[in-house]
C-alpha cells in the first residue's frame, strides 16, 4: 500500500512570495489533516477534511492560509504571502476509519 | 539528514540498555495517548497508543505507562537499538463525531549510543 506522497519535498522562497503545497492521501482514505512543524517542536493541526467538506480549520491563519481538497482525494495548501514564521515542514496525513493517522514526509519550507 | 529539532531535551542511551521517555499532558477529557516516532526527514510514525481508561499496554519491546492523577505518560523502550534513534512525540486524541483530533506535545530526542 503506498503512504501518503507529498510534493514538493523543499521549497525556499522570500517573504511576501506565494507557495502551494500538495498531497496525495492513502487510496480510501476519507479525512486529511494538514500540520505545521516548527523546528525543535511537535505537528500543529492547521486543517482537517472529511472527505471534501472541511471538519475543523480552527488554527488556520485564514488572512494567509487557504487549502482545499475539491475532489476529496487529494489536497492543496497554499500560503500568500509568506513570512519569516512560516518557515516549518508542512505535513500531511490521512486516516480511513478509527483514529490512526498515517503522516507523508513533509516539505521543508524555508522562508527568506 | 535533516534535524527534526535542535533544541529538544535529550536522553542519551546505550544499545541495549533500557529508555524511559516521559511526557505531561494537561488535557483530562483525552480519548486515547499515542506515543509517536519521527526520524529525520519522515513524518511522525505511530509506535502505541493507550485508551484514557487504562494504566498500561505493552507492545513489541515497547510498553506505555499512563498515570491520570499526575497528569503523566511514559513510553518504555527494551533493549534499544540503533534504529530507536529519533524524536518521540506524546499526543492525545481526541474522539469527535466530525473527525478525530490529534494533539502532540513536545518531544523527546532519543540517542543510542552503540
Amino acid at each position: 500500500e503506498a503512504g501518503v506522497a507529498q510534493s514538493p519535498r523543499y521549497k525556499i522562497i522570500e517573504k511576501r512570495q506565494s507557495v502551494a503545497f500538495w498531497c496525495n492521501p492513502i487510496s480510501g482514505h476519507a479525512t486529511l489533516y494538514w500540520y505545521q512543524q516548527i523546528l525543535g517542536q511537535g505537528p500543529k493541526l492547521l486543517i482537517q477534511f472529511q472527505n471534501n467538506g472541511v471538519v475543523d480549520d480552527s488554527q488556520l491563519p485564514k488572512d494567509r492560509f487557504s487549502a482545499e481538497r475539491l475532489k476529496g482525494v487529494d489536497s492543496t495548501l497554499k500560503i500568500q504571502p509568506a513570512k519569516l514564521e512560516d518557515s516549518a515542514v508542512y505535513l500531511c496525513a490521512s486516516s480511513k476509519q478509527g483514529y490512526e493517522q498515517y503522516f507523508g514526509p513533509g516539505t521543508r519550507l524555508t522562508v527568506t | 539528514g535533516e534535524s527534526v529539532g535542535l533544541h529538544l531535551p535529550t536522553l542519551s542511551v546505550q544499545e541495549g540498555d533500557n529508555s524511559i521517555i516521559n511526557c505531561a499532558y494537561s488535557n483530562s477529557a483525552s480519548d486515547y495517548f499515542i506515543w509517536y516516532k519521527q526520524e529525520s526527514g519522515k513524518g511522525p510514525q505511530f509506535i502505541i497508543d493507550i485508551r484514557s481508561n487504562m494504566d498500561k499496554r505493552q507492545g513489541q519491546r515497547v510498553t506505555v505507562l499512563l498515570n491520570k492523577t499526575v497528569k503523566h505518560l511514559s513510553l518504555q523502550i527494551a533493549a534499544t537499538q540503533p534504529g530507536d534513534s529519533a524524536v518521540y512525540f506524546c499526543a492525545e486524541l481526541h474522539v469527535r463525531a466530525a473527525g478525530n483530533k490529534l494533539t502532540f506535545g513536545g518531544g523527546t530526542r532519543v540517542l543510542v549510543k552503540p
